[in-house]
This record gives structure tokens, C-alpha cells and sequence, in this order.
């Protein structure tokens, strides 16, 4: 089961920051969050993943709670095409080739509306 | 760089059937894993290939299997085809080192 809790929905005006909550009270020290997006009918895309400092990179920032037990995936400036479903994922990082196996909750449902 | 390839896109079989999905990772990839996602239950990993071998499998039937070659293209194949078995079937290709996953576009399998 996955380990995230994370809104089944949400809206945002083009143009303004869009920001998804998840929660992952249960996480371990060596894992880390990870964020991936799916538009529709179309494969997941990665977006940013950390352990316990904050990130940020082309497409969006991600905050974590000092405590880690909560995160905060922001898109500064959201366009139509950022609609999709966005999945939160706990997981420790698989660097030696064989990746594992990620486990998708039900995501956020992100809608930016005109 | 072409991304992850998957063949066909779009397959219509009948219960009973059997079906083989193909898939090709970015060039260098060596690890390519199967998720099967439905609207019911979400996006579920199948299994993963590495170097040509299974290094981890979901929980799903024995009807579900797959392979690797030595090019690390994958293919995964589903014997006795059931309804509930039509789903958007993805595959993932990634780099040692690197723990992004990159997803290809899917097929999708209709079962009648």
C-alpha cells in the first residue's frame, strides 16, 4: 500500500502557484519523497525528488517539513498543460541499477483552469 | 534522445487469448519494469528486469510474465486473457545510478 496521503483533488488559476500537499507521517530516515505527474492517457513523468532539504528544479520546488513527515510539491507558475494527476511516493533510492518498484497512491488531481 | 518505446499502442484481444507487449528503453537502460494501471485499482507494478534477469515481481498472477534480452528491450506477455485484464499496460526504463524512472506512453489492451 502506499505510504502517502495526498487530496483526491484540486484547482488552480493559470498563472498562480499551485501547491499539493501529501503527508507520509510514517516515513523512514532513508527515504526519500519523490514526486512524479501523469497526464492523461499518458505515461508518469518524473518531477523532483529529497530527502530532507528542500529542492527545486526546472519544473517545480519541493518542501519538506523539518519533521518529514509532510511535503509541499509547488509549480510556480501553472499553465493548462500542468493539469494532470500528480502521485507523491515514499521510497528509499535504488542506485546500484536494478530501480525497484514504485508505489502509486491515488494522487492529487490537479485542474488549472483559464 | 528517443524516449522509452512501447509496441503496440493500442491492442484489442478476446478472452482467452494471449497477448506480448514490447517495450525499449532509452538507450543505455538496462532496467525496464511493467506497471499495469486500471481505473480501479491504480498504477500496479508488474515487475522489473535487470541485466536480463527478474529482480522483483508484483503481486499478480502467474498468467502475467516477462523477459529480457540482451539489448535490455523487454517484452512481457499475458496467457488466457480475462476482461479484467484490459488496462493501460506502461513501461519504465532506468539508469544505473540515476534513480529516475522514465515511463514510455503505454498500451492499451482491451479485452472482450
Amino acid at each position: 500500500d502506499a505510504k502517502t496521503t495526498q487530496p483526491p483533488s484540486m484547482d488552480c488559476a493559470e498563472g498562480r502557484a499551485a501547491n499539493l500537499p501529501c503527508n507520509h507521517s510514517t516515513i523512514s530516515g532513508n527515504e526519500y519523497v519523490y514526486w512524479y505527474r501523469q497526464i492523461h492517457s499518458q505515461g508518469p513523468q518524473y518531477i523532483i525528488h529529497g530527502l530532507k532539504n528542500n529542492e527545486t528544479n526546472e519544473m517545480a520546488s519541493l518542501i519538506i517539513t523539518e519533521d518529514r513527515k509532510s511535503s509541499t510539491l509547488i509549480l510556480p507558475h501553472a499553465t493548462l498543460r500542468d493539469t494532470a494527476v500528480y502521485y507523491c511516493i515514499v521510497r528509499v533510492p535504488n542506485y546500484g541499477g536494478s530501480q525497484g518498484n514504485l508505489i502509486f497512491g491515488k494522487g492529487t488531481k490537479l485542474s488549472v483552469k483559464p | 534522445k528517443a524516449g522509452v518505446t512501447q509496441t503496440p499502442r493500442y491492442l484489442i484481444k478476446t478472452r482467452g487469448q494471449q497477448v506480448t507487449l514490447s517495450c525499449s528503453p532509452i538507450s543505455g537502460h538496462r532496467s525496464v519494469s511493467w506497471y499495469q494501471q486500471t481505473p480501479g485499482q491504480g498504477l500496479q507494478f508488474l515487475f522489473e528486469y535487470f541485466s536480463e534477469t527478474q529482480r522483483n515481481k508484483g503481486n499478480f498472477p502467474g498468467r502475467f510474465s516477462g523477459r529480457q534480452f540482451s539489448n535490455s528491450r523487454s517484452e512481457m506477455n499475458v496467457s488466457t486473457l480475462e476482461l479484467g485484464d484490459s488496462a493501460l499496460y506502461l513501461c519504465a526504463s532506468s539508469l544505473a545510478r540515476v534513480d529516475e524512472q522514465f515511463f514510455g506512453p503505454g498500451t492499451r489492451l482491451t479485452v472482450l
